[in-house]
C-alpha cells in the first residue's frame, strides 16, 4: 500500500483566497483524521470521521474551516477563505476503528498564507 | 476526557547516554498508548504501542515504554543514543470503542550530542 497520500505537499495564496487540501487514506481503513501542527500550538486534532461521518468537529478552530469525506477513499479540508495564521502544516492520518490500532500519517501540506 | 501531558519541550542528550522522554495520560477508561516519532519534514510514524496486553513495550529502533497504572505514565527509554534519533516524540492515548480519537501530547524534541 502506498500508505496515506496527501496532496499538494507545499501550498502558498494569498489572505483571502480558498485553500483545498486533499487526502487519500490506506484503502480499509475506516478512521480518518485531519491534524495541524504549529510551532505555537502543537499538534491539534481539527476532526475525525468514522466510516464516512464526522464524528468529532470540536478542534475545528471556526466556520472557515469545513472537511468533508464523501467516500471512503477521499476527504478535503477547506479554508475560505484563509487567513495568515491559517498557515501551519496539516496532516491527514487514517487507522482501522479500534483504539488499539494505530493511526498512519501522511508526509503533510505545508501551507503558507501570505 | 483524554489528555497526554509531555514533561520536557526539549531533551537533550550525548551519543551513547540514556534517553528518557517523559509522558503522563489522563483517561477516564483504560487507555491505549502510543509513541510515534517526526523526523524533520516529515509525517508521524510510530514507534511503539501499549494495548493492554504487556506493560513493558517493546517498539522499534531499540525504544521501549513501560505502562504505570499507579503513576499513569507511560514513559520512553533507550539505553544509548544514537545520533540517528534526534527527532521530535509524541505520546498519544485513545480510549477505544467504536468512535476512535487519538489525543496527543505537545511533544518532545530530542537532541543528541556526538
Amino acid at each position: 500500500d502506498a500508505g496515506v497520500i496527501q496532496s499538494p505537499r507545499h501550498e502558498v495564496t494569498e489572505m483571502g483566497q480558498e485553500v483545498t487540501l486533499r487526502c487519500k487514506p490506506i484503502s480499509g481503513h475506516n478512521s480518518l483524521f485531519w491534524y495541524r501542527q504549529t510551532m505555537m500550538r502543537g499538534l491539534e486534532l481539527l476532526i475525525y470521521f468514522n466510516n464516512n461521518v464526522p464524528i468529532d468537529d470540536s478542534g475545528m478552530p471556526e466556520d472557515r474551516f469545513s472537511a468533508k469525506m464523501p467516500n471512503a477513499s477521499f476527504s478535503t479540508l477547506k479554508i475560505q477563505p484563509s487567513e495568515p495564521r491559517d498557515s501551519a502544516v496539516y496532516f491527514c492520518a487514517s487507522s482501522q476503528t479500534g483504539g488499539n490500532t494505530e493511526a498512519f500519517f501522511g508526509q503533510g501540506t505545508r501551507l503558507t498564507v501570505v | 476526557a483524554q489528555s497526554v501531558t509531555q514533561l520536557g519541550s526539549h531533551v537533550s542528550v550525548s551519543e551513547g547516554a540514556l534517553v528518557l522522554l517523559r509522558c503522563n495520560y489522563s483517561s477516564s477508561v483504560p487507555p491505549y498508548l502510543f509513541w510515534y516519532v517526526q523526523y524533520p519534514n516529515q509525517g508521524l510514524q510510530l514507534l511503539l504501542k501499549y494495548t493492554s496486553a504487556a506493560t513493558l513495550v517493546k517498539g522499534i529502533n531499540g525504544f521501549e515504554a513501560e505502562f504505570k497504572k499507579s503513576e499513569t505514565s507511560f514513559h520512553l527509554t533507550k539505553p544509548s543514543a544514537h545520533m540517528s534519533d534526534a527527532a521530535e516524540y509524541f505520546c498519544a492515548v485513545s480510549e477505544g470503542g467504536s468512535n476512535y480519537k487519538l489525543t496527543f501530547g505537545k511533544g518532545t524534541l530530542l537532541t543528541v550530542n556526538p
